[in-house]
């Protein structure tokens, strides 16, 4: 059970819009703790997509965005492109004492 | 080029130990902490602990506490992670991954931009 709750899988159509959530307690995000996600293509490393809740490292496109509010964030993802199918995990700061950086359950988004 | 180089696959027997390097650019390794992760086959991801490479000092997620020890060797510029009493439930994909600067006091900011490619353990009974 992780600390962070994703939907296990999205899906949509090449050119849709679609959105994962990320929700998690006073602990982590709602103690005011920046989201960060990740996107991890089949057999690879994670990969940094989002910092700061909202920033995209160098070399993100930028249809992939993110965003804050109470105690959960959000992914979006506009223009799907086939290469976007993936899994994507969010991750927080946590201040209660089992773990102090936690993730998400992960979510897998198919392009149909 | 900035990277983080892990040793290759482990299998190992229940109850045994297993000890994953991984290297670090200069970059990385004199600027940045390093964390380990792991990834359980078709599971999420799992914090375990970080490393700074400066002081060697370290912290432990609770899970691990007791089980697991993170050590450098700087001449070298690799970091350790040594699993000991192995199960069949630490069979997973270990990662390094930088996060966080040395000089940063916010561990809250932190995130995991610079990954590993991974080292599988696997554990057998």
């Amino acid at each position: 059970q992780s600390i962070l709750t994703q939907p296990p899988s999205v899906s949509g159509a090449p050119g849709q819009r679609v959105t994962i959530s990320c929700t998690g307690s006073s602990s982590n995000i709602g103690a005011g703790y920046d989201v960060h996600w990740y996107q991890q293509l089949p057999g690879q490393a994670p990969k940094l997509l989002i910092h700061g809740n909202t920033i995209r490292p160098s070399g993100v496109p930028d249809r992939f965005s993110g965003s804050k509010s109470g105690t959960s964030a959000s992914l979006a993802i506009t223009g799907l492109q086939a290469e976007d199918e993936a899994d994507y995990y969010c991750q927080s700061y946590d201040n209660s004492l089992s773990a102090l950086w936690v993730f998400g359950g992960g979510t897998k988004l198919t392009v149909l | 080029q900035v990277q983080l180089v892990q040793s290759g696959a482990e299998v190992k027997k229940s109850g045994a130990s297993v000890k994953v390097s991984c290297k670090a650019s200069e970059f990385i390794f004199t600027g940045f902490y390093i964390h380990w992760v792991r990834q359980a086959p078709g599971q999420g991801l799992e914090w375990m602990g970080w490393i700074n490479s400066n002081s060697g000092g370290r912290d432990y997620a609770q899970k691990f506490q007791g089980r697991v020890t993170l050590t450098r060797d700087t001449p070298i510029r690799t970091v350790y992670m040594e699993l000991t009493r192995l199960t069949s439930d630490d069979t997973a994909v270990y990662y390094c991954a930088s996060g966080g600067p040395l000089y940063s006091d916010a561990p809250n900011y932190w995130y995991f931009d610079i990954w590993g490619r991974g080292t599988l353990v696997s554990v057998s009974s």
